[in-house]
Protein backbone atom coordinates (compact mmCIF):
# COMPACT_ATOMS: atom_id res chain seq x y z
CA UNK A 1 0.00 0.00 0.00
CA UNK A 2 1.18 3.38 -1.22
CA UNK A 3 1.32 5.32 1.97
CA UNK A 4 2.86 8.38 4.14
CA UNK A 5 2.98 8.31 7.68
CA UNK A 6 3.69 11.94 9.73
CA UNK A 7 5.72 11.99 12.87
CA UNK A 8 7.41 14.15 15.12
CA UNK A 9 4.61 17.02 16.28
CA UNK A 10 3.40 18.24 19.36
CA UNK A 11 4.14 21.53 21.69
CA UNK A 12 6.66 23.50 21.27
CA UNK A 13 7.36 27.02 22.30
CA UNK A 14 7.70 29.96 20.34
CA UNK A 15 11.76 30.42 19.44
CA UNK A 16 12.14 26.74 20.17
CA UNK A 17 12.71 24.31 17.59
CA UNK A 18 11.20 21.12 16.08
CA UNK A 19 11.81 18.51 13.65
CA UNK A 20 8.82 16.73 11.58
CA UNK A 21 9.44 13.36 9.85
CA UNK A 22 7.51 11.58 7.02
CA UNK A 23 8.22 7.83 6.68
CA UNK A 24 7.31 6.37 2.95
CA UNK A 25 6.19 2.78 1.75
CA UNK A 26 5.09 1.41 -1.02
CA UNK A 27 6.18 3.31 -4.03
CA UNK A 28 9.90 3.89 -4.91
CA UNK A 29 10.46 7.31 -2.83
CA UNK A 30 13.66 8.42 -4.40
CA UNK A 31 11.83 8.61 -7.89
CA UNK A 32 9.37 11.35 -6.47
CA UNK A 33 9.58 15.20 -5.66
CA UNK A 34 8.00 15.85 -2.33
CA UNK A 35 6.33 18.39 -0.16
CA UNK A 36 4.88 19.92 3.15
CA UNK A 37 1.63 21.38 3.42
CA UNK A 38 0.40 23.14 6.76
CA UNK A 39 -3.39 23.82 7.49
CA UNK A 40 -3.97 26.49 10.65
CA UNK A 41 -6.81 25.37 12.62
CA UNK A 42 -10.11 25.86 10.86
CA UNK A 43 -8.16 27.52 7.92
CA UNK A 44 -7.02 26.59 4.21
CA UNK A 45 -4.47 24.74 2.96
CA UNK A 46 -0.55 26.58 2.83
CA UNK A 47 2.19 25.03 0.67
CA UNK A 48 5.69 24.74 3.05
CA UNK A 49 8.60 23.72 1.36
CA UNK A 50 9.19 21.71 -2.09
CA UNK A 51 11.81 19.58 -2.42
CA UNK A 52 13.67 17.84 -5.67
CA UNK A 53 13.94 13.71 -5.73
CA UNK A 54 17.31 13.93 -5.42
CA UNK A 55 17.49 16.72 -2.67
CA UNK A 56 19.13 18.82 -4.81
CA UNK A 57 16.49 21.08 -5.14
CA UNK A 58 14.61 23.03 -2.77
CA UNK A 59 11.76 25.85 -2.43
CA UNK A 60 10.02 27.41 0.71
CA UNK A 61 6.78 29.62 1.04
CA UNK A 62 8.17 33.53 2.35
CA UNK A 63 6.34 33.01 5.42
CA UNK A 64 9.09 30.04 6.41
CA UNK A 65 12.26 31.08 4.36
CA UNK A 66 15.05 31.07 6.58
CA UNK A 67 13.52 29.62 9.57
CA UNK A 68 12.43 25.89 8.19
CA UNK A 69 14.77 23.10 6.53
CA UNK A 70 13.68 20.46 4.11
CA UNK A 71 15.70 17.70 3.62
CA UNK A 72 15.02 14.01 2.42
CA UNK A 73 17.30 10.34 2.84
CA UNK A 74 16.21 8.36 -0.06
CA UNK A 75 18.06 5.16 1.45
CA UNK A 76 15.36 5.57 4.58
CA UNK A 77 12.62 6.90 2.22
CA UNK A 78 12.18 9.61 4.81
CA UNK A 79 11.08 13.38 4.66
CA UNK A 80 11.98 15.63 6.69
CA UNK A 81 11.19 19.12 8.41
CA UNK A 82 13.35 21.18 10.77
CA UNK A 83 11.24 23.79 12.17
CA UNK A 84 13.84 26.48 13.85
CA UNK A 85 12.65 29.69 15.49
CA UNK A 86 9.23 28.73 15.28
CA UNK A 87 6.12 31.17 15.70
CA UNK A 88 2.41 30.86 17.44
CA UNK A 89 1.41 31.32 13.38
CA UNK A 90 3.43 28.05 12.68
CA UNK A 91 0.57 26.11 14.52
CA UNK A 92 -0.78 23.79 12.40
CA UNK A 93 -1.64 20.40 11.06
CA UNK A 94 1.78 19.64 8.84
CA UNK A 95 0.92 17.25 5.83
CA UNK A 96 3.84 15.87 3.70
CA UNK A 97 2.14 14.95 0.08
CA UNK A 98 3.91 13.04 -2.84
CA UNK A 99 3.67 15.36 -5.89
CA UNK A 100 3.04 13.97 -9.76
CA UNK A 101 2.32 14.67 -12.79
CA UNK A 102 3.74 17.71 -15.09
CA UNK A 103 1.36 20.01 -12.44
CA UNK A 104 2.74 19.67 -9.33
CA UNK A 105 -0.56 17.64 -8.84
CA UNK A 106 -0.55 16.49 -4.29
CA UNK A 107 -1.61 12.64 -5.04
CA UNK A 108 -0.67 11.38 -1.99
CA UNK A 109 -0.94 12.48 1.25
CA UNK A 110 -0.28 11.72 5.35
CA UNK A 111 -2.23 11.66 7.75
CA UNK A 112 -0.78 14.44 9.08
CA UNK A 113 0.96 15.58 12.42
CA UNK A 114 -0.05 18.15 14.74
CA UNK A 115 2.35 21.22 15.69
CA UNK A 116 1.47 23.41 18.52
CA UNK A 117 3.39 26.82 19.53
CA UNK A 118 2.58 28.13 22.20
CA UNK A 119 3.49 29.39 25.46
CA UNK B 1 -2.55 35.35 2.14
CA UNK B 2 -3.80 33.09 -1.02
CA UNK B 3 -3.27 34.03 -4.52
CA UNK B 4 -6.09 31.91 -5.59
CA UNK B 5 -9.85 33.09 -5.30
CA UNK B 6 -12.28 30.69 -4.85
CA UNK B 7 -16.20 31.53 -3.32
CA UNK B 8 -16.85 30.61 0.16
CA UNK B 9 -19.44 28.13 -0.35
CA UNK B 10 -21.90 26.60 -2.96
CA UNK B 11 -24.56 24.61 -2.44
CA UNK B 12 -27.14 22.34 -4.38
CA UNK B 13 -30.05 19.15 -3.94
CA UNK B 14 -28.89 16.08 -5.24
CA UNK B 15 -28.57 14.93 -7.97
CA UNK B 16 -27.93 18.49 -9.42
CA UNK B 17 -24.48 20.35 -10.33
CA UNK B 18 -22.05 22.62 -8.53
CA UNK B 19 -19.26 24.23 -10.17
CA UNK B 20 -16.25 26.28 -8.42
CA UNK B 21 -14.57 28.73 -9.87
CA UNK B 22 -10.73 29.44 -9.25
CA UNK B 23 -9.50 32.94 -10.74
CA UNK B 24 -6.03 33.66 -10.45
CA UNK B 25 -3.01 35.44 -12.43
CA UNK B 26 -0.34 34.49 -15.58
CA UNK B 27 2.14 33.55 -13.03
CA UNK B 28 -0.34 30.94 -11.70
CA UNK B 29 -3.13 29.71 -13.78
CA UNK B 30 -2.40 31.13 -16.67
CA UNK B 31 0.45 29.28 -17.22
CA UNK B 32 0.85 26.55 -15.40
CA UNK B 33 -1.53 23.61 -14.51
CA UNK B 34 -4.16 23.23 -12.19
CA UNK B 35 -5.15 21.30 -9.08
CA UNK B 36 -8.40 20.26 -7.27
CA UNK B 37 -8.03 18.64 -3.67
CA UNK B 38 -11.42 17.26 -1.74
CA UNK B 39 -11.15 17.67 1.92
CA UNK B 40 -13.67 15.83 4.07
CA UNK B 41 -14.17 17.05 6.94
CA UNK B 42 -11.14 15.61 9.71
CA UNK B 43 -9.16 14.10 7.16
CA UNK B 44 -6.30 15.11 4.68
CA UNK B 45 -6.83 16.63 1.34
CA UNK B 46 -7.60 13.88 -1.58
CA UNK B 47 -6.84 14.89 -5.28
CA UNK B 48 -9.49 15.08 -7.96
CA UNK B 49 -7.91 16.71 -10.70
CA UNK B 50 -4.11 17.44 -11.97
CA UNK B 51 -2.80 18.51 -15.19
CA UNK B 52 -6.07 21.18 -15.39
CA UNK B 53 -8.70 18.05 -16.37
CA UNK B 54 -7.23 14.76 -15.43
CA UNK B 55 -8.74 12.47 -12.79
CA UNK B 56 -6.75 10.07 -10.66
CA UNK B 57 -7.39 6.61 -10.90
CA UNK B 58 -10.75 5.78 -9.10
CA UNK B 59 -11.85 9.19 -9.11
CA UNK B 60 -15.35 9.13 -10.73
CA UNK B 61 -16.46 11.20 -13.58
CA UNK B 62 -18.70 13.21 -12.36
CA UNK B 63 -15.64 15.60 -11.32
CA UNK B 64 -14.74 17.25 -14.36
CA UNK B 65 -11.93 19.96 -14.08
CA UNK B 66 -11.25 22.51 -16.75
CA UNK B 67 -9.17 25.78 -17.43
CA UNK B 68 -9.53 29.16 -19.79
CA UNK B 69 -6.90 31.56 -19.36
CA UNK B 70 -6.27 32.86 -16.16
CA UNK B 71 -9.33 31.07 -14.36
CA UNK B 72 -10.16 27.81 -13.62
CA UNK B 73 -13.40 25.16 -12.91
CA UNK B 74 -14.09 22.45 -11.35
CA UNK B 75 -17.39 20.58 -11.93
CA UNK B 76 -19.31 17.83 -9.66
CA UNK B 77 -22.41 16.71 -11.70
CA UNK B 78 -25.00 14.05 -9.66
CA UNK B 79 -24.38 15.88 -6.22
CA UNK B 80 -24.16 13.18 -3.41
CA UNK B 81 -24.20 13.97 -0.03
CA UNK B 82 -20.53 12.30 0.04
CA UNK B 83 -19.41 15.26 -1.14
CA UNK B 84 -20.28 17.50 1.12
CA UNK B 85 -16.47 18.83 1.85
CA UNK B 86 -14.11 21.66 1.23
CA UNK B 87 -12.46 22.03 -2.28
CA UNK B 88 -9.61 23.90 -2.85
CA UNK B 89 -7.53 24.69 -6.41
CA UNK B 90 -3.92 24.87 -6.40
CA UNK B 91 -0.95 25.72 -9.13
CA UNK B 92 2.52 26.87 -9.12
CA UNK B 93 3.33 30.07 -9.23
CA UNK B 94 6.25 31.28 -11.54
CA UNK B 95 6.51 34.34 -10.12
CA UNK B 96 6.83 33.13 -6.03
CA UNK B 97 8.67 29.74 -6.95
CA UNK B 98 6.12 28.44 -4.75
CA UNK B 99 2.83 26.49 -4.67
CA UNK B 100 -0.47 28.57 -4.17
CA UNK B 101 -3.98 26.58 -2.99
CA UNK B 102 -7.10 28.63 -3.30
CA UNK B 103 -9.39 30.24 -0.70
CA UNK B 104 -11.20 27.00 -0.38
CA UNK B 105 -15.28 26.25 -1.37
CA UNK B 106 -17.17 24.57 1.18
CA UNK B 107 -19.66 22.28 -0.87
CA UNK B 108 -23.31 21.82 0.64
CA UNK B 109 -26.01 19.10 -0.01
CA UNK B 110 -29.14 20.71 0.46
Amino acid sequence: EVQLVESGGGLVQPGGSLRLSCAASGFSFSSYEMNWVRQAPGKGLEWVSYISSSGGATYYADSVKGRFTISRDNAKNSLYLQMNSVRVEDTAVYYCAREVGAGDAYDIWGQGTMVTVSS
Amino acid sequence: QSVLTQPPSVSAAPGQIVTISCSGSSSNIGNNYVSWYQQLPGTAPKLLIYDNYKRPSGIPDRFSGSKSGTSATLGITGLQTGDEADYYCGAWDSSLSGYVFGTGTKVTVL
